[in-house]
């Protein structure tokens, strides 16, 4: 099982701040990682997926980088609406495992 | 717009079967062009893969819950199921239905769509 370390686990940001969150794999995937936000409540929701091609109706100030084992969730100029947590997740191989994930808190 | 919605007993005995049910509209289940999943996550923690299945009834499951898991389809209803054996109080989560595309030469790809997720409390 490919297990996926992110870090930080908690970040406290001042909005239009930027925020990086890495995740690193255990193996290495490619660039078969995906982020998903989620929010209290709700349902994650896709933001970066194959670790750096955009979703349409994602704000373009999310953006992913990285390949192999390290990988980036990198959001620019951080808004009020952003505070979620932010998971990553592998389909490289089977079983498919997420990250333990990164809350970010706004100031 | 494509929607997924879980429905299911919200509370469950120690050692009963879990059951949950997924059902998709505003597309079709048989298109072939998608894989069908289940993922878990219990309260203030992260999310766990459980098993996918594909609109032929080809399934994969989390090797840590093959044992006790069985996803099946029904294309007739546009719905796929989630049965959970044994559980325990460990079983307790938010359980989620999601879509990911089929795409040639690849295992899997990502969740594009999500269910609302359904809260299955095990307790006596």
């Amino acid at each position: 099982e490919i297990v996926l370390t992110q870090s930080p686990d908690f970040q406290s940001v001042t909005p239009k701040e930027k925020v990086t969150i890495t995740c690193r794999a255990s193996q290495s995937i490619g660039s078969s990682l995906h982020w998903y936000q989620q929010k209290p409540d709700q349902s994650p929701k896709l933001l970066i997926k194959y670790a750096s091609q955009s979703i349409s109706g994602v704000p373009s100030r999310f953006s992913g980088s990285g390949s192999g084992t390290d990988f980036t969730l990198t959001i620019n100029s951080l808004e009020a609406e952003d505070a979620a947590t932010y998971y990553c997740h592998q389909s490289s191989s089977l079983p498919f495992t997420f990250g333990g994930g990164t809350k970010v808190e706004i100031k | 717009q494509v929607q997924l919605q879980e429905s299911g007993p919200g509370l469950v005995k120690p050692s009963q079967t879990l059951s949950l049910t997924c059902t998709v509209s505003g597309g079709s289940i048989s298109s072939g062009s998608y894989y069908w999943s289940w993922i878990r996550q219990p309260a203030g923690k992260g999310l766990e893969w459980i098993g996918r299945i594909y609109t032929s009834g080809s399934t994969n499951y989390n090797p840590s819950l093959k044992s006790r898991v069985t996803i099946s389809v029904d294309t007739s209803k546009n719905q796929f199921s989630l049965k959970l054996s044994s559980v325990t109080a460990a079983d307790t989560a938010v359980y989620y239905c999601a879509r990911s595309p089929r795409e040639r030469g690849v295992v899997a790809t990502y969740f594009d769509y999500w269910g609302q997720g359904t809260l299955v409390t095990v307790s006596s």
